[in-house]
């Protein structure tokens, strides 16, 4: 079981906004940065928002970052079918040391 | 263009140890603007950060930070020589078979402190099975 909590499931429209939520504690989100990686079928996470809401150049302004307390969200606006993939949270924790990641969110385009 | 390319035995038996090597292109083991990552991914466990290694020279030290589920059992080393860093696991169980990853944590200071996984290595199956 995760540290951090995400839905396993969402889904979308083409076009749609859809928006994926992590739940953490005082140790990770509540106290540090929250990044959002993107994971398609046999290949790599790519980092998609760092920093709460930064994207590093390359990433689409359609993707967005929001943190309020010890929760977070991804926001996908334009929603298109190559945006079919699991979508990760991740956290320093500081009673942990290191990093962990929320159980991912599979993001169906329908 | 930064490129990180993993090798290693991809099946091991329980309690023998998990090596994997993960050279490095296009950037320095020895960066100040980086930490070098093993992270696994696996069904049971998901993606779960495993530790990194890096080097600052304003210290003129290298330093490790190891995930609390598998310290006492890792080793993540840094080679110059060959600019690449390693992986040893030892006393493995079949509950540590998973796809293992290397990848570069970027840390940029502009205005703040960014860090983030940015590149990542092709990954590697390895199975503990008797």
């Amino acid at each position: 079981q995760s540290v951090l909590t995400q839905a396993p499931s969402a889904s979308g429209t083409p076009g749609q906004r859809v928006t994926i939520s992590c739940s953490g504690s005082n140790s990770n989100i509540g106290s540090d940065y929250v990044y959002w990686y993107q994971q398609r079928p046999g290949t790599a996470p790519k980092v998609l928002i760092h920093t709460n809401n930064q994207r590093p150049s390359g990433v689409p302004d359609r993707f967005s970052g929001s943190k309020s307390g010890t929760s977070a969200s991804l926001a996908i606006s334009g929603l298109r079918s190559e945006d079919e993939a699991v979508y990760y949270c991740a956290a320093w924790d500081d009673s942990l040391s290191g990093y962990i990641f929320g159980g991912g969110t599979k993001l169906t385009v329908l | 263009q930064v490129q990180l390319h993993q090798s290693g035995p991809g099946l091991l038996k329980p309690s023998q140890t998990l090596s994997l090597t993960c050279v490095i292109s296009g950037d320095s083991v020895s960066s100040n603007g980086a930490a070098w990552n093993w992270i696994r991914q696996s069904p049971s466990r998901g993606l779960e950060w495993l530790g990194r290694t890096y080097y600052r020279s304003n210290r003129s030290k290298w330093y490790n930070d190891y995930a609390l589920s598998v310290k006492g059992r890792i080793t993540i080393n840094p080679d110059t020589s060959k600019n690449q860093f390693s992986l040893q696991l030892n006393s493995v169980s079949p509950d540590d078979t998973a796809v293992y990853y290397c990848a570069r944590e970027i840390v940029l200071v502009v205005g703040g402190t960014y860090r983030y996984f940015d590149f990542w290595g092709q990954g590697t199956l390895v199975t503990v099975s008797s």
